[in-house]
């Protein structure tokens, strides 16, 4: 069956650090991957759309790559700040007609400051 | 701030009671999209729309109906709600150029 796995577990990092998030998936091939931040009690907000043809794509301190041969995408948030504490979730497209997401579970990020 | 609107961000209803939730958007978007969410769990998605006049159902069962009347109004009906309707309900829409789903604030749905 197809599947997303992002570590539920939360990931606790201090202030100025580098996070890294990790999603891996299952039987998929995936035109595009996504990321999203989403807050307590709110909807998701998109971040970051990596294609399959793109290893790496950068925006401000957001870094993601995305290995097509290791079925797996990392997220990057560089210098780290408190503000960057939420859910991140990948989603990767699983219709092409209707533009339709399957996402992970998310992992919490923590900043300490 | 994407312009996507969900009513209400709160309702608490009794057993047995018929419930619409709203959702609209100002973005022309062709493509919305119901998903369900559990705290602390993932997004299922429940109904889709390619269009006026399309809905379709999602990868997660559920006893919900949609409708899509209008390009910008994708309202969501429970005729009987039940407690394990208890959940968030989040609704988001797509463009035909861009990929990315903008979400609405979600409606937090307490059924006692």
């Amino acid at each position: 069956s197809q599947k997303i796995e992002q570590n539920s577990e939360a990931l606790n990092i201090q202030e100025g650090k580098t996070a890294t998030l990790t999603c891996n998936y299952t039987n998929y091939s995936p035109a595009y991957l996504q990321w999203y931040r989403q807050d307590p009690g709110r909807g998701p907000v998109f971040l970051l759309l990596i294609r399959e043809n793109e290893k790496e794509k950068r925006k401000e301190r957001l870094k993601v790559t995305f290995d097509t041969t290791l079925k797996q995408s990392l997220f990057h948030i560089t210098a780290s700040q408190p503000a960057d504490s939420a859910t991140y979730l990948c989603a990767l497209r699983t219709n092409n007609a209707g533009n339709m997401l399957t996402f992970g579970g998310g992992t919490r990020l923590m900043v300490k400051p | 701030e994407a312009d996507i609107y969900q009513t209400p961000r709160y309702l608490v209803i009794g057993t047995g009671k018929k419930i619409t939730l709203e959702c609209s958007q100002t973005m022309g978007h062709d493509k919305m999209y119901w998903y369900q969410q559990d705290p602390g769990m993932e997004l299922h998605l429940i109904h889709y729309s390619y269009g006026v006049n399309s809905t379709e159902k999602g990868d997660l069962s559920s006893e919900s109906t949609v409708s899509r009347i209008r390009t910008e109004h994708f309202p969501l009906t429970l005729e009987s709600a039940r407690p394990s309707h208890t959940s968030q309900y989040l609704c988001a829409s797509s463009g035909d150029i861009s990929y990315e789903q903008y979400f609405g604030p979600g409606t937090r749905l307490t059924v006692t």
